[in-house]
This record gives C-alpha cells, sequence and structure tokens, in this order.
C-alpha cells in the first residue's frame, strides 16, 4: 500500500540556516504530494503542493520538488527564521478520493 | 472565510465512558474527514465522507467508534466505550467536492482516556 516516510526529529537549527526535511514516499499510483505544518496549538494548514513528477512546490520561502525517480518530496528553506519552529508532514494523496497519507511528522525547533 | 469548526477542543474521560466531537466544516464543503493522531505519529483517516454519505470508513473501529454527517454539514464523531489507547486528537477536515482541492483542517480535539 502507499505510504510516507520523513527524517526522525527533532530538528534544531539557528536562526538563518539551510533546512532540509526528507521525505520519501510509496504510491501505487501517481499521486499529488503535500506539506502540510502544525504551528504549536493549532490546526494543520497547507504549506506547499506539488501534482506530478517534477514540478515544484513553494511557498513562504519553502520549496519541495517532485522527484519520481528517487520517490521524494525534501522540503528546504534557504534561511530558517525562529517563526518557522513547528511540525511539518509530508504526505500524498490522490485527486480522485481526497484522502491525504501522512508520514509521521518532523519538529523543528529555530532557536535564535 | 470561516474554517473548520470543532468542539469540544479538549477532553479528559475514564476508560469504558463515551465522548462525542463535533465539526462544523467551511460552508460548501461537500467532503468531511475525521482523522486521528496519536502523539508522535502522522494523522491516520478514520471516515470519509460525501454530503451525508459514507466514502471511505475502512480504518474505523467500528465496535467501538461512530460518525454521523445528518442532512450533509456538521458531523459528530462518538466513541464508547473509550479505551486507552484512544488518547489521541481528533481532526476534522473538509474539502470541495472537485478532484484536487485542498483539504483544510480544524484545530483539533484533544482527547486523554484515564
Amino acid at each position: 500500500g502507499d505510504s510516507v516516510t520523513q527524517m526522525e526529529g527533532p530538528v534544531t537549527l539557528s536562526e538563518e540556516a539551510f533546512l532540509t526535511i526528507n521525505c520519501t514516499y510509496t504510491a501505487t499510483g501517481y499521486p499529488s504530494l503535500f506539506w502540510y505544518v502544525q504551528y504549536p496549538g493549532e490546526g494543520l494548514q497547507l504549506l506547499l503542493k506539488a501534482t506530478k513528477a517534477d514540478d515544484k512546490g513553494s511557498n513562504k520561502g519553502f520549496e519541495a520538488t517532485y522527484r519520481k525517480e528517487t520517490t521524494s518530496f525534501h522540503l528546504e528553506k534557504g534561511s530558517v527564521q525562529v517563526s518557522d519552529s513547528a511540525v511539518y508532514f509530508c504526505a500524498l494523496g490522490y485527486n480522485q478520493g481526497g484522502k491525504l497519507i501522512f508520514g509521521q511528522g518532523t519538529e523543528l525547533s529555530v532557536k535564535p | 472565510e470561516a474554517g473548520v469548526a470543532q468542539s469540544p477542543r479538549y477532553k479528559i474521560i475514564e476508560k469504558r465512558q463515551s465522548v462525542a466531537f463535533w465539526c462544523n466544516p467551511i460552508s460548501g464543503h461537500a467532503t468531511l474527514y475525521w482523522y486521528q493522531q496519536i502523539l508522535g505519529q502522522g494523522p491516520k483517516l478514520l471516515i470519509q465522507f460525501q454530503n451525508n454519505g459514507v466514502v471511505d470508513d475502512s480504518q474505523l473501529p467500528k465496535d467501538r467508534f461512530s460518525a454521523e454527517r445528518l442532512k450533509g454539514v456538521d458531523s459528530t464523531l462518538k466513541i464508547q466505550p473509550a479505551k486507552l489507547e484512544d488518547s489521541a486528537v481528533y481532526l476534522c477536515a473538509s474539502s470541495e467536492a472537485v478532484p484536487g482541492n485542498t483539504i483544510y483542517f480544524g484545530e483539533g480535539s484533544w482527547l486523554t482516556v484515564v
């Protein structure tokens, strides 16, 4: 079946450091890929998405590229801020059906 | 635009008791989801509704969990009797009934079973 695997957390970085959070997936079809973010005390929010191979999703300085050959969708940001501290979830979903399959989440802590 | 509303936000119950969670989706969203998020894990789909019909309830423990969506708007998720392993955040989400549309999540209902 389909599944998503993320790198273990927590990840602790200093402000302005480069961020990479690894995500790999196993899929039986051709899913869309997503990154959701969960700030403390808040619900999940869509951060970015990519719907087909080689697409790049981007938002708020974050980027991720849909790599079919490596079945990956790694999240990157060039310079993190304290306000980026949150839990990040990678997910896959199919247009038909709509449900999402999530990874286990990666906690990011950014120190000033 | 109002988001997905859930209540209560927090609930503590003893094992074998019952609990109910309520969800009001974004206006006009035909698809409604209930996810269970256990601490340290990603959310797992429990049930998906399209209007007031069930699309997918394959991972709903039907011996103790039930959900309904009367009139295709609000939804209620019930657990009876609760077990210790039901301690989790219960997330409601909704989306338009268009393939590929964004799924919006509520803030969640935190359940602790003691």
